[in-house]
C-alpha cells in the first residue's frame, strides 16, 4: 500500500498570491487532516474533510480552504498569502476519523 | 498557546542511557498519540493510547496513558543515535470532535 504523498515539497510565494498543496492519502483512507506547523511549534488543526465533506475547522481564516476529491485525495488552498503563512504544511490521512493517521512528508511554504 | 503541554522542550541525553518525556493536558483525552518527527519532515507515529492506564511498548519505547487520562509519559530505554528527533504527543480530547491538538515537541539529542 503507498503512504501519504504531498506535493510540492518546498514553494516560494509572494505575498498576495495564492496557493494550491496536494496530498495523496494512503490507499483506503477516507479521512484527510491539514495542519499548519511553524518552526520550533506543534502543528495546528487547520480542517479536516471525511468522505468528500469538511467535518471540523480549526481557528483558521476563510482564506484558508480545501476540497477532497472522491478518491479520497486532498486540496488546500490559500488565498491571499501573508508572511506569516510561511510554515510547514502537514497532511494526514486516517480510516476512519479519529484512529490513528498517518502523515506526509510536508510542504514547506516560504512567503516572501 | 499549546494546550498539551509536554516536558522537557529538549533533552540531551548520552547514548545508552534511559530517558522520559511527559505530556499533560488540562482535559480529559479520548486518545493520546505519540509520534516522531526528523527536522522539517512528517510525523511518524509511534503508539496510539486510549484506554485509562494503559501501557504500550514498541522495540525501546514505551508509552503509558494514566487512569484519569489527562498525562502521558514516553520512555526510551538504552538510548540509541536513531531514537534522536523531534517527539510530539497529540490529543484528541472532549468534544474536539477528532481534532488533534498538540504539544510543543521535545527535541532529543543522542550524545555519542
Amino acid at each position: 500500500e503507498t503512504g501519504v504523498t504531498q506535493s510540492p515539497t518546498h514553494l516560494i510565494k509572494t505575498r498576495g498570491q495564492q496557493v494550491t498543496l496536494r496530498c495523496s492519502s494512503q490507499s483506503g483512507h477516507n479521512t484527510v487532516s491539514w495542519y499548519q506547523q511553524a518552526l520550533g511549534q506543534g502543528p495546528q488543526f487547520i480542517f479536516q474533510y471525511y468522505r468528500e465533506e469538511e467535518n471540523g475547522r480549526g481557528n483558521f481564516p476563510p482564506r484558508f480552504s480545501g476540497l477532497q476529491f472522491p478518491n479520497y485525495s486532498s486540496e488546500l488552498n490559500v488565498n491571499a498569502l501573508e508572511l506569516d503563512d510561511s510554515a510547514l504544511y502537514l497532511c494526514a490521512s486516517s480510516l476512519p476519523p479519529g484512529a490513528e493517521a498517518f502523515f506526509g512528508q510536508g510542504t514547506r511554504l516560504t512567503v516572501v | 498557546s499549546q494546550e498539551l503541554e509536554q516536558s522537557p522542550q529538549s533533552l540531551i541525553v548520552q547514548e545508552g542511557k534511559n530517558l522520559t518525556i511527559n505530556c499533560t493536558s488540562s482535559k480529559t483525552l479520548y486518545g493520546l498519540y505519540w509520534y516522531k518527527q526528523k527536522y522539517g519532515e512528517g510525523l511518524i507515529f509511534l503508539m496510539m493510547l486510549q484506554k485509562g492506564g494503559e501501557e504500550k511498548s514498541h522495540e525501546k519505547i514505551t508509552a503509558k496513558l494514566d487512569e484519569k487520562k489527562q498525562q502521558s509519559s514516553l520512555h526510551i530505554t538504552a538510548s540509541q543515535p536513531s531514537h534522536a528527533g523531534i517527539y510530539l504527543c497529540g490529543a484528541d480530547c472532549v468534544d474536539s470532535n477528532y481534532q488533534l491538538i498538540w504539544g510543543a515537541g521535545t527535541k532529543l539529542i543522542i550524545k555519542p
